[in-house]
């Protein structure tokens, strides 16, 4: 199966600063990935699919790339309301695995 | 507007089974794979099992092959988790959550709000 490594798994930032999240698969996955935010004590919220397209309503400081194997998740600038536990997701194909998760702070 | 409530979580004894229910409403049910995913208290999220619209297409996590069974009733637009011999790694939140399409295979969007299973002596 396909592992999925995100990295760090926390960060710290402050207001306004560019914040990078990376998700890496341990085989390509072409660019079937999605990007999950959740807020504490609440359930998940889809972000990103396909890599780069943001699901609506998603505000436009948030930003995927990548393809294959390597994936980012961009803040491009962080506000308070960002803070929050994000989650890679494959699904070229069953499993659907999550990555182990990236705690944002500021 | 779409919403997915759970039901049937509580306390059970390892060995024991429990099943979960999942009501949708606000959409097309027969159109759309469902799924469950768990969160384990602290813990990150994993994919449990998915389910294609016409019950077609079927996967499991490995953790959990050959003891839950997951199933669909498109006349009553309710999604099953059917778990038998829970073991206390089980314990979790467990998350309803709706398909993009009617493919298994596909990211996850909304969720419901969660039931909790708490697997313990």
């Amino acid at each position: 199966d396909i592992q999925m490594t995100q990295s760090p798994s926390s960060l710290s930032a402050s207001v306004g600063d560019r914040v990078t999240i990376t998700c890496r698969a341990s085989q390509g996955i072409s660019n079937y990935l999605a990007w999950y935010q959740q807020k504490s004590g609440k359930i998940p919220k889809l972000l990103i699919y396909g890599a780069s397209t943001l699901q609506s309503g998603v505000p436009s400081r948030f930003s995927g790339s990548g393809s294959g194997t390597d994936f980012t998740l961009t803040i491009s600038s962080l506000q308070p309301e960002d803070v929050a536990t994000y989650y890679c997701q494959k699904y070229n194909n069953a499993p659907l695995t999550f990555g182990g998760g990236t705690k944002v702070e500021i | 507007e779409v919403q997915l409530v759970e039901s049937g979580g509580g306390l059970v004894q390892p060995g024991r089974s429990r099943r979960l229910s999942c009501a949708a409403s606000g959409f097309t049910f027969d159109d759309y794979a469902m799924h469950w995913v768990r969160q384990a208290p602290g813990k990150g999220l994993e994919w449990v099992s998915g389910i294609s619209w016409n019950s077609g297409s079927i996967d499991y996590a490995d953790s959990v092959k050959g003891r839950f069974t997951i199933s669909r009733d498109n006349a009553k637009n309710s999604l099953y988790l059917q778990m038998n011999s829970l073991r206390p790694e089980d314990t979790a939140l467990y998350y309803c959550a709706k398909g993009r399409s009617y493919g298994l295979v596909n990211w996850f969007d909304p969720w419901g709000q969660g039931t909790l299973v708490t697997v313990s002596s």
